[in-house]
């Protein structure tokens, strides 16, 4: 089992939907997690931690379930500019980062 | 202020050479990683650094690779002898404690192709 698992999509939403991802990761020790974005042909951006009581920015929430060892992330009112790959990464220990293989978002006009 | 950089940015070698790709983390960050990234892929872990020490080798696919950090900062990951599965993006990562956790912060990556 791979530790860090995504479904791959792609997700292909209009313009002003709501879309979600998940990611389960097999660690129960994990310690902390954050959502990537990676637009084609670039490096990946840090899109946003997720903390245990869930955070939201913008149009974007996270969510972390421990128990089910899952996080999610919502966006909502979604925009053309929101099309990239959604990468989801877990905190293993200390500073050991391991990454999902993404979530690849399109938005349609 | 100025981000993690990493040299050369393309590299074209042929099958048996070697390379060096180098990282330069931002100023102060304790940690540096390496990942490599082929063509519509997702990221595989290569090694990390906790200051000049890699606790965690276990993502370097062969002993043709290695990868060293000295004075805590620049990390140069080497591939001997290199082979045409080798060509991907190689993208180099450091990171601080914020607010109780790490967070990641990229390099444009080096694109290595093997003719």
């Amino acid at each position: 089992r791979k530790e860090v698992e995504q479904d791959p999509g792609p997700f292909n939403v209009p313009e002003g939907a709501t879309v979600a991802f998940n990611c389960t990761y097999s660690n129960s020790a994990s310690q902390s997690f954050f959502w990537y974005r990676q637009d084609c042909r670039k490096e990946p951006k840090l899109l946003m931690s997720v903390y245990s009581s869930g955070n939201e920015d913008g149009r974007f929430t996270a969510q972390l379930n421990r128990a089910s060892q899952y996080i999610s992330l919502l966006i909502r009112d979604s925009k053309l500019s929101d099309s990239a790959t959604y990468l989801c990464v877990v905190n293993k220990n200390n500073n050991d980062m391991r990454f999902g293989a993404g979530t690849r978002l399109t938005v349609k006009p | 202020g100025a981000g993690v950089s990493q040299s050369p940015s393309n590299k074209v070698t042929e099958k048996g050479k070697d390379v060096e790709l180098r990282c330069d983390p931002i100023s102060g960050h304790t940690a540096l990683y390496w990942y490599r990234q082929s063509l519509g892929q997702g990221l595989e872990f290569l090694i990390y650094f906790q200051g000049n020490s890699a606790p965690d080798k276990s993502g370097l696919p062969s002993d043709r690779f290695s990868a060293e950090r000295t004075g805590g900062s620049v990390s140069t990951l080497t591939i001997q002898r290199t082979q045409q599965e080798d060509s991907a993006v190689y993208l180099c990562a450091s990171s601080r404690w914020r607010q109780a956790t790490y967070e990641q912060y990229f390099g444009p990556g080096t694109r290595l192709t093997v003719t």
